[in-house]
């Protein structure tokens, strides 16, 4: 079973800000396989991000996501006050969907 | 408009078998591409993959818990049942249910039920 491991586990930022979000996989991940959600208390995880760099219907173009291999990354490139929240990323291969301990973005 | 609702008992008591019930509407499980995934998140904790089953009645099981799941669909009430047995405390989650559209979003989470909440306690 693949395992991803997100960092860094809390990124303390201001609107407005730069954030990347990090996502290692113990081995190799097909892009076509490597999703972002986003996730907001109280509510459940929202698609962001497929096939490791493509958006899902009705996401902002801030959101961005590249990497492949074992490295993926999640770029929101001007923060806003709705995208302080959770950010998992998740997985497919060999019959297996896994997920990432998830990376907290708050507001510094 | 593509939707997805959990249902099933709020609290369980340990050693008891947990039966969870989605049941979704805008799309047909019938449909080549399509499967509804179980997926639970203990509180404060992380996501955590449960079982999987497809248009073509294939199912998967997480590793660590196969032994314990169960997983089924009724096509014609369109609904997809969980069982877990054995039920534990540390199995105090909410439990999501949520599509994967293979041929928009290959193996992607794009519509998620909004969670039931089951604890385990005696």
């Amino acid at each position: 079973e693949i395992v991803l491991t997100q960092s860094p586990g809390t990124l303390s930022l201001s609107p407005g800000e730069r954030a990347t979000l990090s996502c290692r996989a113990s081995q190799s991940v097909s892009s076509s396989y490597l999703a972002w959600y986003q996730q907001k208390p109280g509510q459940a995880p929202r698609l962001l991000i497929y096939g490791a760099s493509s958006r899902a219907t009705g996401i902002p173009d801030r959101f961005s996501g590249s990497g492949s291999g074992t490295d993926f990354t999640l770029t929101i490139s001007r923060l806003e006050p709705e995208d302080f929240a959770v950010y998992y990323c998740q997985q497919y291969g060999s019959s297996s969907w896994t997920f990432g301990q998830g990376t907290k973005v708050e507001i510094k | 408009q593509v939707t997805l609702r959990e249902s099933g008992p709020a609290l369980v008591k340990p050693t008891q078998t947990l039966t969870l019930t989605c049941t979704f509407s805008g799309f047909s499980l019938s449909t080549s591409g399509m499967c509804v995934s179980w997926i639970r998140q203990p509180p404060g904790k992380a996501l955590e993959w449960l079982a999987l089953i497809d248009w073509d009645d294939d199912k998967y099981y997480s590793t660590s818990l196969k032994t314990r799941l169960t997983i089924s669909k009724d096509t014609s009430k369109n609904q997809v049942v969980l069982t877990m047995t054995n039920m534990d405390p540390v199995d105090t989650a909410t439990y999501y249910c949520a599509r994967i559209h293979n041929n928009r979003f290959p193996d992607a989470f794009d519509i998620w039920g909004q969670g039931t909440m089951v604890t385990v306690s005696s």
